[in-house]
C-alpha cells in the first residue's frame, strides 16, 4: 500500500501557483519523498526529490516540513500543460525498491 | 541521451497467444523495472531486474508471466497465453546504480498498451 495521503483533485488557474499537498505521517528517518507526475497515458515523469531539506529544480520546488510528516510540491506558474496525475512517493535510498504509486492528485489547470 | 525506449507501442493479441514487450534503458542504467497500468487505475510493480538477475518479482502474477533483462540487449516482458485481462499499458522505468543510503530517479518509457482481443 502507498504510504502517501494526497487529495484526489485540484484545480488552479494558469499562471498562477499550484501547490499540491502530500502527508506521509509514517515516513522512515531513511526514506526520501518523490514527486513523479503522469501526463494523460504518457508514461511518469520525474520532477524532484528530497530528504529533509527543501529542493528547488528547473520544474518545481519541494518543501518538507521539519518533522518530514507532509510536504508540498510547488509548480510556481502552472500552464495548461501541467495537467496531470502527480504522485507523492516515499522510497527508501537504496537497494532499488519498487516505486509503490498509489492514487495520486489530478491537477487541471484551467484557462 | 535517449530516454528509456519500449517496443511495440501497440500491441494486439489473440486471447491464447503469446506477448513479448520489449524495453531498452537509458544509456549507462543497469537497473530495469517494469509497471503495470490497468484502464483507470494506478501504476504497480512487477518486477525489477539487473543485467542477468531478477532482484524483485513480487509484483508478478505466478503463471504466464516472465520477465528477463540479458547480458546484450532489452529487457523482455513475456505474457504467454494471454487473456482479456492482460489488457493494460506497460511501462518499463531504469535507474543507473545506486550509492549506499543515496536518491535514485526512475525514468519511464512511452509504455506498451496491449489489448487482447
Amino acid at each position: 500500500d502507498a504510504k502517501t495521503t494526497q487529495p484526489t483533485s485540484m484545480d488552479c488557474a494558469e499562471g498562477r501557483a499550484a501547490n499540491l499537498p502530500c502527508n506521509h505521517s509514517t515516513i522512515s528517518g531513511n526514506e526520501y519523498v518523490y514527486w513523479y507526475r503522469q501526463i494523460h497515458s504518457q508514461g511518469p515523469q520525474y520532477i524532484i526529490h528530497g530528504l529533509k531539506n527543501n529542493e528547488t529544480n528547473e520544474m518545481a520546488s519541494l518543501i518538507i516540513t521539519e518533522d518530514r510528516k507532509s510536504s508540498t510540491l510547488i509548480l510556481p506558474h502552472a500552464t495548461l500543460r501541467d495537467t496531470a496525475v502527480y504522485y507523492c512517493i516515499v522510497r527508501v535510498g537504496t537497494g532499488g525498491f519498487k516505486t509503490i504509486f498509489g492514487a495520486g492528485t489530478r491537477l487541471f489547470v484551467k484557462a | 541521451n535517449a530516454g528509456v525506449m519500449q517496443n511495440p507501442r501497440h500491441l494486439v493479441r489473440r486471447r491464447g497467444q503469446e506477448a513479448r514487450l520489449r524495453c531498452s534503458p537509458m544509456k549507462g542504467h543497469s537497473h530495469v523495472y517494469w509497471y503495470r497500468q490497468l484502464p483507470e487505475e494506478g501504476l504497480k510493480f512487477m518486477v525489477y531486474l539487473q543485467k542477468e538477475n531478477i532482484i524483485d518479482e513480487s509484483g508478478m502474477p505466478k503463471e504466464r508471466f516472465s520477465a528477463e533483462f540479458p547480458k546484450e540487449g532489452p529487457s523482455i516482458l513475456r505474457i504467454q497465453q494471454v487473456v482479456r485481462g492482460d489488457s493494460a499499458a506497460y511501462f518499463c522505468a531504469s535507474s543507473t546504480k545506486q550509492l549506499a543510503g543515496g536518491p535514485y530517479e526512475q525514468y519511464f518509457g512511452p509504455g506498451t498498451r496491449l489489448t487482447v482481443t
